[in-house]
């Protein structure tokens, strides 16, 4: 079965940093872009970032672009979001999933989530 | 940027009632648009992509239909665990999520 499973979230102050781990299996991960989307509890869904296969095409939100860096380590089926600056604006679960091999941007398999909370 | 506006925010229903949610994009998108559904606590679940193909799995009284720059989810007959947030998203351009419908027994 195809799963991801997100770590890393936790409370960090303003200014901080903080990195994300989504650990994948069932799937041949390097065959996939694979992507973050993040919502504030009770609020809608906002797509944060995307990373193809290899690594080598990257996009970002506004929101994100500057501050978060995605990255992915196929040999250990893993991707990450290392995110600096971090503003109470950014507290939101924080989603991985899974896009397509093609690349559009639909989401047919997400994580549970992972909560990050900026806040001092 | 592509906008997405979703309409309407909130629907209230009854079990077998048949619903339509409208996503209206703010350019051209071809037919790159998803649609999902999300229960409180979970993780969204995709239902339809390429704006009318059904996700496998998915009970057939989803469909998704598109006209111009205008798309609808329609719920033929509503059944008890279709009661969630609907969320459609464009991915002509990255991609941008509507806003929402949350679907509610009358």
């Amino acid at each position: 079965d195809v799963q991801v499973v997100e770590s890393g979230g936790g409370l960090v102050q303003p200014g901080g940093s903080l990195r994300l781990s989504c650990a994948a299996s069932g799937f041949t991960f390097i065959s996939y872009w694979m992507h973050w989307v993040r919502q504030v509890p009770g609020k809608g869904l906002v797509w944060v970032s995307r990373i193809n296969g290899d690594g080598s095409r990257i996009t970002y939100a506004d929101s994100a672009r500057g501050r978060f860096t995605v990255s992915r380590d196929n040999a250990k089926n893993t991707l990450y979001l290392q995110m600096n600056s971090l503003r109470a604006e950014d507290t939101a679960v924080y989603y991985c999933v899974r896009g397509t091999i093609s690349g559009a941007s639909y989401f047919d398999h997400w994580g549970l989530g992972t909560l990050v909370t900026v806040s001092s | 940027d592509i906008q997405v506006t979703q309409s309407p925010s909130t629907l209230y229903v009854s079990v077998g009632d048949r619903i339509t949610i409208t996503c209206r994009a703010s350019q051209s998108i071809n037919h790159w648009l998803a649609w999902y559904q999300q229960k409180p606590g979970k993780a969204p679940n995709l239902l339809i992509y390429e704006a009318s193909s059904l996700e496998t799995g998915v009970p057939s009284r989803f469909s998704g239909s598109a006209s111009g720059t205008e798309f609808t989810l329609t719920i033929s007959s509503l059944q008890p665990d279709d009661f969630a947030v609907y969320y459609c998203s464009q991915y002509h351009t990255d991609a941008t999520f509507g806003q929402g419908t949350r679907v509610e027994m009358k």
